[in-house]
């Protein structure tokens, strides 16, 4: 079956900017997860939802960052007033049980 | 900060086992040890987890010391495409529903040569 689907693959914007990033989880998955993942360094958790809420938001580095996931299955996340810091590898997973799937990933560069 | 240790970098030809060590001596009773992989430029792969016994599936053998302080991941017959940052990850599981946060380290490059 599908997996774990992000769009988009490359993000490319300048600082200052406000973006989005989108995750398509795997039917039927009640658990979603971000992560963002820096050069050289293993993926950081950053926000878990459980169905529509957030059960776990203690890995968001501010308040510029924001996640939703209305329906209980897309999720996304956003980011304001982008600094170039934020530039990373964003990862989404999902799991229904134990099991954690990632997509590929959303490379996001801030000029 | 992740409880496990991993050396940064191994070597294996293609082929042979290959086995990548982990430890993890502050494990606690009901902490499993997972395994995932991340091939460059795409998101970790999950390949297999265990709580105490010896675990196998078609990716992969865990091998999981009595004491459980430490573990090995074994790829039997390494490939080309097993070339891989390696993490090993300790985590408690929960039965329904969603899971913990996952703690990734800085993982072990494991570079399969031909």
């Amino acid at each position: 079956g599908a997996g774990v689907s992000q769009t988009p693959s490359n993000k490319v914007t300048e600082k200052g900017k406000y973006v989005e990033l989108r995750c398509d989880p795997i039917s039927g998955h009640t658990a979603l997860y971000w992560y963002r993942q820096s050069l050289g360094q293993g993926p950081e958790f950053l926000i878990y939802f459980q169905g529509t809420g957030a059960a776990d938001d203690s890995g968001l580095p501010n308040d510029r960052f924001f996640a939703v996931r209305p329906e209980g299955s897309v999720s996304t996340l956003k980011i304001q007033r982008t600094e170039r810091g934020d530039s990373a590898v964003y990862l989404c997973a999902s799991s229904q049980g134990n099991t954690q799937y990632f997509g590929p990933g959303t490379r996001l560069t801030v000029l | 900060d992740a409880k496990t240790t991993q050396p940064p970098s191994m070597d294996c030809a293609e082929g042979r086992a290959a086995n990548l060590p982990c430890n993890h001596s502050t494990i606690s009773g009901n902490e499993y040890v997972y395994w995932y992989r991340q091939i460059h430029s795409q998101g970790p792969q999950y390949i297999i987890h265990g709580l105490k016994n010896n675990e196998t599936n078609e990716m992969a053998s865990l091998i999981i010391t009595e004491d459980r302080k430490s573990s090995t991941l074994i790829l039997p017959h390494a490939t080309l495409r097993d070339t891989a940052v390696y993490y090993c990850i300790v985590r408690l599981q929960i039965t329904q529903g969603g899971s913990e946060k996952l703690v990734f380290g800085k993982g072990m490059k494991l570079t399969v040569n031909p």
